[in-house]
């Protein structure tokens, strides 16, 4: 089975800053992916950026990029810039690839609360 | 395109009771995904469907049924509610990914559920 962990509960950062949440997660699986949502105040999951572990080539998303360490088995990701909208809770995620069989199951982290401070 | 949506937002229930929650989405998706979040927790897979007239059992899907007669929708029953079921589900849909995997998982607004 597969865990995800946040292990920052809270975080806050100044508006224009930058900041870093951070995930590991663990599993023997070589093959799948990893996602970080939001979830603000209206409580909407909103994808933020994927990434697939095939890929060297970190993920970014305009203000948002990931740092994967894929021997490491660490997914953080990096808000540039941050806006009074980015405060929110963020989820870390993994997801298996197909294999034939199986879930297509979701694992998410406890998440990081996040407060942009104007 | 609506996406994915829920009905409804909210519901109270009394202990027993039984309801149903819709979800529907627009994006002709194959997959479709029942969530509980509940606080302090990421969400928790309930149930899933991997096309019409298929489902499967999640990660805690005891005291759930869920139906998919139709691609768009995907029904989440609770027969006799308990307090323990007090939550908010989220629906998801997600495509097909041909390179062999499934796509991103795009999620509706959710429903708070209160049990009493």
């Amino acid at each position: 089975a597969q865990t995800v962990t946040q292990s920052q509960p809270e975080m806050s950062v100044q508006e224009a800053e930058t900041v870093t949440l951070s995930c590991t997660y663990d599993t023997s699986e070589n093959n799948y992916y990893l996602f970080w949502y939001k979830q603000p105040p209206s409580r909407q999951m909103i994808l933020v950026i994927r990434q697939e572990a095939y890929k060297q080539q970190n993920a970014t998303e305009n203000r948002f990029s990931v740092n994967f360490q894929k021997a490491a088995k660490s997914f953080s990701l990096k808000i540039s810039d941050s806006q009074l909208g980015d405060t929110a809770m963020y989820f870390c995620a993994f997801m298996k690839q197909w294999s034939g069989a199986g879930s297509y199951q979701l694992t998410f982290g406890k998440g990081t609360k996040l407060s942009v401070i104007p | 395109n609506a996406g994915v949506t829920q009905t409804p937002k909210f519901r109270v229930l009394k202990t027993g009771q039984s309801m149903t929650l819709l979800c529907a989405q627009d994006m002709n998706h194959e997959y479709m995904y029942w969530y509980r979040q509940d606080p302090g927790m990421g969400l928790r897979l309930i149930h899933y469907s991997v096309g019409e007239g298929t489902t499967a059992k999640g990660e805690v899907p005891d005291g759930y049924n869920v139906s998919r007669l139709k691609k768009q929708n995907f029904l989440l029953g609770l027969e006799s509610a308990a307090p323990s079921q007090t939550s908010v589900y989220f629906c998801a849909s997600s495509e097909w990914a041909l390179a062999g995997g499934t796509d991103t998982q795009y999620f509706g607004p959710g429903t708070r559920l209160t049990v009493l």
